[in-house]
């Protein structure tokens, strides 16, 4: 079935530690993005990708970096510039960003998400 | 600026009871699109469903149902006769021709048996 995976489910960071949150998905989608949720808070943006090899900034990208080599794969690294990584966070992808999003009626799909936490 | 609330953070019924969950949003765009996504206790999100604000068709499906009103900037999810497998924290999102897309702060729902 198509959809989106990410690994590792739980992940815990060591102080002044990179880590690598994995995303693919195999749904053909062009657009991915990275959000991060909060305990009782919604989601907020932190990048998105509109194609391969190009990636914006969202709300919160600092302590953040990400790359997009693969259509399939968005992976995010947590930096130690991130000073307050605790959090839940997925990834998503839709089939794009622009009108062709807009006049169509998918959804960005979801994948199930990493807890992060500092050791 | 592009918002959206979702004044209810908990309810809690009792199974068999309807309940409907309040989404109003803020936007300038003439054109967007407005979601709702169930997150379980397992964590991933679950695609409810999507409205475009050129189809303000209302929408029912088994025992959901949604209330699109422009007027009123509300898009409400009504859940008919709850279950216990409802309880969740329920989602509200807006989105438009950009890559943003805005949450709300979520809906914890919890039916009781």
């Amino acid at each position: 079935d198509g959809g989106i995976t990410q690994s590792p489910k739980y992940l815990f960071r060591k102080e002044g530690q990179n880590v690598t949150l994995s995303c693919e998905q195999n749904l053909n989608h062009d657009a991915m993005y990275w959000y991060r949720q909060d305990p009782g808070q919604g989601l907020r943006l932190i990048y998105y990708s509109q194609i391969v090899n190009d990636f914006q900034k969202g709300d919160i990208a600092e302590g953040y970096s990400v790359s997009r080599e693969k259509k399939e794969s968005f992976p995010l690294t947590v930096t130690s510039a991130q000073k307050n990584p605790t959090a839940f966070y997925l990834c998503a992808s839709s089939i794009g960003i622009g009108q062709a999003f807009m006049f169509s009626n998918q959804p960005q799909h979801f994948g199930d998400g990493t807890r992060l936490s500092i050791l | 600026a592009q918002k959206v609330t979702q004044a209810q953070t908990e309810i809690s019924v009792v199974e068999k009871e309807d309940v409907t969950l309040d989404c109003v949003y803020e936007t300038r765009d003439t054109t967007y699109y407005l979601f709702w996504y169930k997150q379980p206790p397992s964590g991933e999100l679950v695609f409810l469903i999507r409205r475009n604000s050129f189809d303000e068709q209302n929408e029912i499906s088994g025992r959901y149902s949604w209330n699109f009103q422009k007027s009123t900037s509300s898009f409400n999810f009504t859940i008919t006769a709850s279950q216990v497998v409802d309880s969740a924290v329920y989602f509200c999102a807006l989105g438009s021709g950009t890559y943003k897309y805005i949450f709300g702060t979520g809906t914890r729902l919890k039916v009781l048996a």
